[in-house]
């Protein structure tokens, strides 16, 4: 089946830091990636929609410019969390999507960050 | 109000139980999916369905259309079934998931 890896899985990190997260589709070529950020008992939260070759399109409320997305090829996005403070500790999720007409996402195992 | 609500919240069940989670929604859709969280954090995305009933192994998915409600049924669950369930939904003309806030299931051995 299709599937979507992480890296990394976890990180710790200073505060004012950046810190990249790659998400890859290992066996397919995702047309869109989806970033999700989930906070302790809460839902996903969509943060942005990635697709491969154009910007990326943020949700109301989330800062372009603090959350970097690069969909670079049909297999990788990265998102990088610059200047990191406490309370972008969170876990960060992405999925993929192989192609427009097919609804099915498939997610990554996550990465949880934690901004000391 | 939100868009999509489970019930309930919090399952425990002993093992060997046939387990019921419920989706209910307020807004036309395109398809609605059933995701699992593992307690790790990853999601596995168990059924997308449009009508009807899907099944997979011991696991059951329902929808009815007409009255924007859908179950998740397990049969003979088992302690490796706990974890959360989380119920989203596809709009017709965006790719964005709405998601449920889960429930949470555990079965005890």
């Amino acid at each position: 089946g299709a599937v979507v890896s992480q890296h990394p899985s976890w990180v710790i990190c200073k505060s004012g830091t950046s810190v990249k997260i790659e998400c890859r589709s290992l066996d397919f070529q995702a047309t869109t990636m989806f970033w999700y950020r989930q906070f302790p008992k809460q839902s996903l939260m969509l943060m942005a929609t990635s697709n491969e070759g154009s910007k990326a399109t943020y949700e109301q409320g989330v800062e372009k410019d603090k959350f970097l997305i690069n969909h670079a090829s049909l297999t990788l996005s990265t998102l990088t969390v610059t200047s990191a403070h406490p309370e972008d500790s969170s876990f960060y999720i992405c999925s993929a999507r192989i192609r427009r007409i097919q609804a099915t996402q498939y997610f990554g195992p996550g990465t949880r960050l934690l901004v000391l | 109000k939100n868009e999509v609500e489970q019930s309930p919240q919090n399952l425990t069940a002993q093992e060997g139980e046939f387990i019921t989670i419920n989706c209910s929604y307020s807004v036309g859709i395109s398809a609605l999916h059933w995701l699992q969280q593992h307690p790790g954090g990853g999601i596995v995305s168990l059924f997308m369905l449009s009508s009807g009933k899907k099944k997979h192994g011991r696991l059951i998915a329902t929808i009815n259309i007409q009255e924007k409600h859908s179950s998740l049924h397990i049969t003979a669950s088992h302690p490796r079934d706990s974890a959360v369930y989380i119920c989203a939904l596809s709009r017709g003309g965006s790719e964005k998931l709405v998601f449920g806030k889960g429930t949470k299931l555990t079965v005890n051995p």
